[in-house]
């Protein structure tokens, strides 16, 4: 089985802050991680994903997540952020090989990005 | 490229009415999953179709059932409406049911129960 837990449903940054939003994930086989957003009234987008190759992994729009496995999390990052990364954003686990599809998501941290 | 549209996108019902909810996935998609995402949670996940079968159903009673066409759309259904089913319902598509593959998201069907 697999969960995920996103530390802060709530994070508020300045622009041009770091953001840092964190994710901490158990799973009984080796993982797969996603970052996905959300902006209001859309669909998920996704960000990033780790599917066991490097362990830094880019993303869209300036994010980058690095999973570590003796901490068991997956943290996203970017260095300077910017007023259009206000939303919602999500991560999530898949277990390895035919999971069908199946995600299980974090409940989501709404970041805030203050002028 | 379209990507996954879901109709209808707002729908209000009553207690014990049913609903169904229409998914076409992006071209090239052959496998739906829907998610249900209530207010202020991460989605989660109902079930999931590949070659017009059930493949795997999250832990939702079977009041919630589903169907995929050939042509790889996916319909969700809810019977007996309860309060608690009021949610944003999110279908996804992909190609093949590998856990590595990124699932692309639809807007969503807002089910709202009264």
């Amino acid at each position: 089985a697999q969960s995920v837990t996103q530390l802060g449903s709530h994070v508020s940054v300045s622009e041009g802050a770091l953001v840092l939003l964190r994710c901490n994930y158990s799973s009984s086989v080796p993982p797969y991680l996603f970052w996905y957003v959300q902006y209001p009234n859309q669909g998920l987008q996704l960000l990033l994903k780790y599917t066991s190759a490097a362990t830094l992994v880019k993303g869209i729009n300036g994010f980058e997540a690095e999973f570590k496995k003796s901490e068991t999390s997956f943290h996203l990052t970017k260095p300077s952020a910017h007023m259009s990364d206000a939303a919602e954003y999500f991560c999530a686990v898949s277990a390895g090989g035919t999971s069908y599809g199946k995600l299980t998501f974090g409940q989501g941290t709404i970041l805030t990005v203050h002028p | 490229d379209a990507g996954v549209t879901q109709s209808p996108t707002h729908l209000i019902k009553t207690r014990g009415q049913q609903v169904t909810l229409r998914c076409s996935p992006k071209s090239g998609h052959d496998t739906v999953s829907w998610y249900q995402q209530a207010l202020g949670q991460g989605p989660q996940f109902i079930f999931q179709y590949y070659e017009e079968e059930e493949r795997q159903r999250g832990n939702f009673p079977d009041r919630f059932s589903g169907h995929q066409f050939p042509n790889y759309s996916s319909e969700l259904n809810v019977n007996a409406l309860l309060l608690g089913d009021s949610a944003l319902y999110l279908c996804a598509s992909s190609f093949g049911v590998s856990g590595a593959n990124v699932l692309t998201f639809g807007a969503g069907s807002r089910l709202t129960v009264l």
